[in-house]
């Protein structure tokens, strides 16, 4: 069974474009979750979907950032315009429910992104 | 607000001494406690949770209530065990983590 798959590894853009990375859930997971690791500082949460709403964004930095999940399949994150301070690596990771509580989350590559 | 600390970044040991990193909580009511391991080149998975008492790879960890702490410990280290280590609590689905330690186990 494929895991957690994330496009593109790797991604080097210039301060002011626009980048989206996307997420692969694993095939029947309802919840989708985004976090970030910026250097040398710890994982953050950015966003959980369930399905294709969004259950909490709290951890979103500001209205750069924009998750999507249409159809509740797949999920994007596009920043713009990227500023020097949103670099890092993204990591997506999905669970299931069973019984009523949210599984074990299984996590993806990342995306490493680096903003010149 | 929920926080995890590690409050070390790396660890170095060699192989056969024991280990143990260490991970503190704050958090008013019932944690759910999680050590994740990332190995070079691999993804981060998850390696043990509190709730469910098991030994994975000779790794343990117990939940102490009263120091808040959930330190991950092993007798003694391999080569293979050198990785990226995080704790990580759980806050309504989201998961918490603390900043890692970098385990070394020397030869």
């Amino acid at each position: 069974e494929a895991g957690v798959t994330q496009f593109p590894s790797h991604s080097v853009i210039e301060k002011g474009q626009t980048v989206t990375l996307r997420c692969d859930p694993i095939s029947g997971h309802d919840n989708l979750y985004w976090y970030r690791r910026v250097m040398g500082k710890e994982i953050k949460f950015l966003l959980h979907f369930v399905k294709e709403s969004k259950q909490d964004e709290s951890g979103m930095p500001n209205n750069r950032f924009l998750a999507e999940r249409t159809g509740g399949t797949y999920s994007t994150l596009k920043v713009q315009p990227a500023e020097l301070e949103d670099s890092g690596v993204y990591f997506c990771a999905s669970s299931q429910d069973r019984g009523g509580r949210t599984r074990e989350q299984y996590f993806g590559p990342g995306t490493r992104l680096t903003v010149t | 607000a929920q926080r995890v600390t590690q409050p070390e970044k790396l660890l170095s040991v060699f192989k056969g001494a024991p280990v143990e990193l260490k991970c503190n909580y704050s958090y008013s009511g019932s944690p759910e406690l999680f050590w994740y391991v990332q190995y070079s080149r691999q993804r981060l998975q998850l390696l043990l949770r509190h709730i469910s008492r098991e030994s994975i790879k000779g790794f343990t960890a117990d939940l102490n209530k009263g120091e808040t702490s959930f330190h991950l410990k092993k007798p003694f280290a391999q080569e293979e065990d050198s990785a990226m280590y995080y704790c990580a609590s759980k806050g309504t689905d989201k998961l918490i983590f603390g900043t890692g330690t970098r385990l070394q186990v020397f030869p």
